[in-house]
C-alpha cells in the first residue's frame, strides 16, 4: 500500500548539472501535481498532468519539464539546476473530480534538493 | 492571475487556547480543501468545502466556507500538542486549476 513514492528524497548537486526526481502512484489516479515548497511560501505548483500524454504549465514552470509517459508515473527534470531550485519538492496525485467536487490529493514524502 | 492568501503566517499559543487560520481567495472558487503538515512531513488532506456557506466540523476543527465562495476558515478549539504543524488552505479554480495557500504554522506552548 505504498501510495505516492518519490525518488530520490535527498540529492545535492552542483550548479549547471541536470537530474530527474521521480514520482510513482499506485492507486490509478488521472491527475498528478509537481509542487514545490520554499519556507513561507507554501506549495507553488510547477506542473501537473491530467492523464497519461498530458502535461500543463503550473504558477513556477520555467527551468522545469516533465513527463508523463505511463500514467504511474510523474518525472520532473531539471536540464541545468541553479540554487534558486534549492527548494522540497512534493508530488501529489489525485482521482478525477467530479462534477461537484475535486478529489483529495495525495502526497509523497518529498525530495529534498540542494544546488550549490 | 489567481491568489490564495492566507493569514496568519505563525501563531502561537498556550495549549488549551483556541486557534483559527484565515484564507481569502482573490476570485471565485468551486471548492476549497484543507491540509495538515506536521514538522518534517508532507501535506495531509483534512477536508473539502463544496457549497457556499458549508460548515462542516471534525471533532474539535470547524471549516467554514464564506457565501461568496471566495474565503473560508479552520477554527480549532482547545488545541493540543498533537495540532502542532502547518494549515494549509487550497483553492480550485477549475477542475485542475488548484492554488494552495501559504499555509498558517501553528505552534503551541504546553
Amino acid at each position: 500500500n505504498a501510495g505516492v513514492t518519490q525518488t530520490p528524497k535527498f540529492r545535492v548537486l552542483k550548479t549547471g548539472q541536470s537530474m530527474t526526481l521521480l514520482c510513482a502512484q499506485d492507486m490509478n489516479h488521472e491527475y498528478m501535481y509537481w509542487y514545490r515548497q520554499d519556507p513561507g511560501m507554501g506549495l507553488r505548483l510547477i506542473h501537473y498532468s491530467v492523464g497519461e500524454g498530458t502535461t500543463a504549465k503550473g504558477e513556477v514552470p520555467d527551468g522545469y519539464n516533465v513527463s508523463r509517459l505511463k500514467k504511474q508515473n510523474f518525472l520532473l527534470g531539471l536540464e541545468s539546476a541553479a540554487p534558486s531550485q534549492t527548494s522540497v519538492y512534493f508530488c501529489a496525485s489525485t482521482g478525477h473530480p467530479t462534477e461537484q467536487s475535486n478529489q483529495p490529493q495525495h502526497f509523497g514524502d518529498g525530495t529534498r534538493l540542494s544546488i550549490l | 492571475g489567481q491568489q490564495v492568501m492566507q493569514i496568519p503566517q505563525y501563531q502561537h499559543v498556550q495549549e488549551g487556547e483556541d486557534f483559527t487560520t484565515y484564507c481569502n481567495s482573490s476570485t471565485t472558487l468551486s471548492n476549497i480543501q484543507w491540509y495538515k503538515q506536521r514538522p518534517g512531513g508532507h501535506p495531509v488532506f483534512l477536508i473539502q468545502l463544496v457549497k457556499s456557506g458549508e460548515v462542516k466540523k471534525q471533532k474539535r476543527l470547524t471549516f467554514q466556507f464564506g457565501e461568496a465562495k471566495k474565503n473560508s476558515s479552520l477554527h480549532i478549539t482547545a488545541t493540543q500538542t498533537t495540532d502542532v504543524g502547518t494549515y494549509f488552505c487550497a483553492g480550485y479554480s477549475s477542475a485542475s486549476k488548484i492554488i494552495f495557500g501559504s499555509g498558517t504554522r501553528l505552534s503551541i506552548r504546553p
